[in-house]
């Protein structure tokens, strides 16, 4: 077990929800990064965040948004939920900054399907 | 763009086999590299890591891989596969020049090992 713990682990929402998924970071970290893993393919960096502030973003629309609370947990947040956007997705939580030699520890993840 | 190539999508060995996975990666900069493992049904763990100096790094389980900085390469290796070694490999390097990891992983290996 890593101590990084995702909520829910499975859901399904209909196209054009919102949904909300939830991550606790593990004890002493405050990063959390947010990844995209569609089915037969590597996870893709979503955005981080640091200290409650967005810390980098990958190529995901703005509909894909974020928020880190003082306990360092955080949320990811989709509008306007797309067939496409069916994936498990997995939160990471590291000690930043470490000039990314922290080791990131992933959660179980929340498959998300949309139908 | 950054990016990670993994060259094989599905290696089927038999027990006692010797392994190597093939991970290309196209980043301009210092790079840190990893491969991760997913047991099924479980998450991501670190299976080793490369930051600097030597570059044959070794890892958990018996694994170990090369940076080849003239080749782009990182490829993972191990002597003699077990069948508890089933499992998807990813391949990824750091992208985050500042705090904590930003990573980009490859498509995956999809790794079973016949008794």
């Amino acid at each position: 077990e890593t101590g990084v713990t995702q909520s829910p682990t499975h859901l399904i929402k209909t196209r054009g929800q919102q949904v909300t998924l939830r991550c606790s970071s593990q004890s002493g970290h405050n990063t959390v990064s947010w990844y995209q893993q569609a089915l037969g393919q590597g996870p893709q960096f979503i955005f981080q965040y640091y200290r409650e502030e967005e810390n980098g973003r990958g190529n995901f629309p703005p509909r894909f948004s974020g928020l880190q609370f003082p306990n360092y947990s955080s949320e990811l947040n989709v509008n306007a939920l797309e067939l496409d956007d069916s994936a498990l997705y997995l939160c990471a939580s590291s000690l930043g900054p470490g000039q990314g030699r922290n080791e990131a520890f992933f959660g179980q993840g929340t498959r998300l399907t949309v139908v | 763009a950054q990016s990670v190539s993994q060259h094989n999508h599905h290696v089927i060995l038999s027990e006692a086999a010797s392994l190597e996975l093939g991970c290309n990666y196209s980043y301009g900069g210092t790079v840190n590299l990893f491969w991760y493992v997913q047991y099924p049904g479980q998450h991501l763990q670190l299976l080793l890591k490369y930051f600097s100096g030597d570059p044959l790094v070794k890892g958990i389980k018996g694994f170990e891989a090369e940076f080849i900085k003239s080749k782009f390469s990182f490829n993972l290796r191990k002597p003699s596969v077990q069948w508890s070694d089933t499992a998807e490999y990813f391949c990824a390097v750091n992208v985050g020049s500042q705090g904590a990891q930003k990573l980009v992983f490859g498509q995956g290996t999809r790794l079973t090992i016949n008794p």
